[in-house]
């Protein structure tokens, strides 16, 4: 059964103190990773999709990186807007269509 | 470009009320269709998703049923309200022509069943 493991479930962090969001993935084949960005009471904001172990995608101060195991997603000098739940979610060969979502690490950047 | 919308942002209904929530796509043509529902502290759900007009496929059972009449409108209906279904529910959107393309999401619908 394909599952998706998010670590920690909170980090807080001081603004400018990097960190790593951690995604453990076990699927059946993967067709896709992806990273969301969720601010409170709104939707998932799509940020990231990576389809392969080394592969890396970079937009501004956040980067993904992918293994065959796991995904991070490295957040740089951290400002207090970066703080929102970050979910991972996995689409793999046995499941057209379908994420199946982590549930998310809440990032408190504190100025 | 493509934008989606949900309405309405929020709902309180009584138990054994019925449900309508509304979901359209814009910018786009022959998208995959999802409906979600994201209880606190857990992922997100999928309860139904559609690849074409009349073509809903059901995750989970329940009281819940999903149609799409057009080809950008997706419609979550529910006969009969439970407390359990209280939460916040997501329609996302996909391209079909490729199966490993991300999800878009719209805003969602906090619903609160009294």
């Amino acid at each position: 059964e394909d599952q998706v493991t998010q670590s920690p479930e909170a980090l807080r962090l001081q603004e400018g103190e990097s960190s790593s969001l951690n995604c453990s993935y076990t699927v059946s084949g993967l067709r896709g990773l992806f990273w969301y960005r969720q601010d409170p009471g709104k939707g998932p904001e799509f940020l990231f999709t990576l389809y392969s172990a080394g592969e890396e995608k970079e937009k501004e101060r956040l980067k993904a990186t992918l293994t065959k195991k796991e995904s991070f997603l490295h957040i740089t000098a951290p400002k207090p807007e970066d703080s929102a739940t970050y979910l991972c979610a996995v689409q793999g060969y046995g499941a057209t269509n379908k994420l199946i979502f982590g549930t998310g690490t809440l990032l408190a950047v504190q100025p | 470009s493509q934008t989606i919308h949900q309405w309405p942002a929020t709902l309180v209904q009584p138990v054994g009320s019925p449900l309508s929530l509304e979901c359209t796509v814009e910018g786009t043509s022959n998208p995959n269709l999802y409906w979600y529902r994201q209880a606190a502290g857990r992922g997100l759900q999928l309860l139904f998703y559609s690849v074409g007009i009349g073509q809903i496929s059901s995750e989970v059972p329940q009281n819940l049923s999903a149609s799409r009449p057009q080809d950008r409108q997706f419609i979550l209906s529910s006969k009969k309200l439970l407390l359990s279904d209280s939460g916040f529910y997501l329609c996302a959107w996909s391209r079909t022509r490729y199966s490993n393309q991300p999800q878009h999401f719209g805003d969602g619908t906090r619903l609160s069943i009294l």
